[in-house]
């Protein structure tokens, strides 16, 4: 099993909700990722787990609160997000190759609408 | 972290071989070197990574010079289902976790 999951695949909220994201994998690694990707644009890294812990926040606004709650599973909690926030929420999940090259897995993201 | 410049855009033709550069000059010791790939709605998927010299799997090849500052992705015959945005990252490894910035990635047009 190479795959990361993610649901839901699309998610309307309004800016007084509560929301949650979940990424889900069982390739046994022990690091994974939240990145957000507007149209057109690269994908930017928000948050890096290593082995459970949070190791790189990159000034993510508090509105976005990520959880590990175990070594397969990642979470991201929205709470009173802005229109701005819509985008393509993408998890990922990494490994060391037997050629010692890391590789990141990526799933295929939840579309997020903010109204 | 060092910053890549890559171009836009590029063309190609079915059955050709693409050659996109990436310019990395602010590279760190301890920095590698990595492709992906991205279609439309979807994750982005690892194409190739390495350190210095050359790398190839079986869909691609990375040549790195010995100063680093550059490196190109050569992908041999490519095939319309190749049309994508191909990214150029660099970055240190972190215990078993990686730090990557995307840059601007290029977009890669394939046509009969």
């Amino acid at each position: 099993d190479t795959e990361v999951t993610q649901t839901p695949k699309h998610l309307v909220m309004g800016m007084t909700n509560k929301k949650s994201l979940k990424c889900e994998q069982h390739m046994g690694h022990r690091a994974m990722y939240w990145y957000k990707q507007k149209a057109k644009k690269p994908p930017e890294l928000m948050f890096v787990y290593s082995y459970e812990k949070l190791s790189i926040n990159e000034s993510v606004p508090s509105r976005f609160s990520p959880e590990c709650p175990n070594s397969s599973l990642l979470n991201l909690h929205l709470h009173a997000l802005q229109p701005e926030d819509s985008a393509l929420y993408l998890c990922a999940s990494s490994q060391v190759k037997a050629s010692g090259a890391y590789e990141q897995y990526f799933g295929p993201g939840t579309r997020l609408t903010v109204t | 972290l060092a910053k890549t410049t890559q171009p836009i855009s590029m063309d190609s033709y079915e059955g050709q071989e693409v050659n996109i550069t990436c310019s990395h000059n602010n590279i760190a010791t301890n920095d590698y070197i990595t492709w992906y790939q991205q279609f439309p709605s979807q994750g982005p998927r690892f194409i190739i990574q390495g350190y210095k010299t050359k790398v190839t799997n079986e869909v691609a090849s990375l040549f790195i010079p010995a100063d680093r500052k550059s490196s190109t992705l050569s992908l041999p015959r490519v095939s319309l289902s190749d049309t994508a945005v191909y990214y150029c990252l660099v970055g240190p490894r972190m215990d078993s976790s990686y730090k990557l910035i995307f840059g601007s990635g290029t977009r890669l047009l394939v046509r009969p």
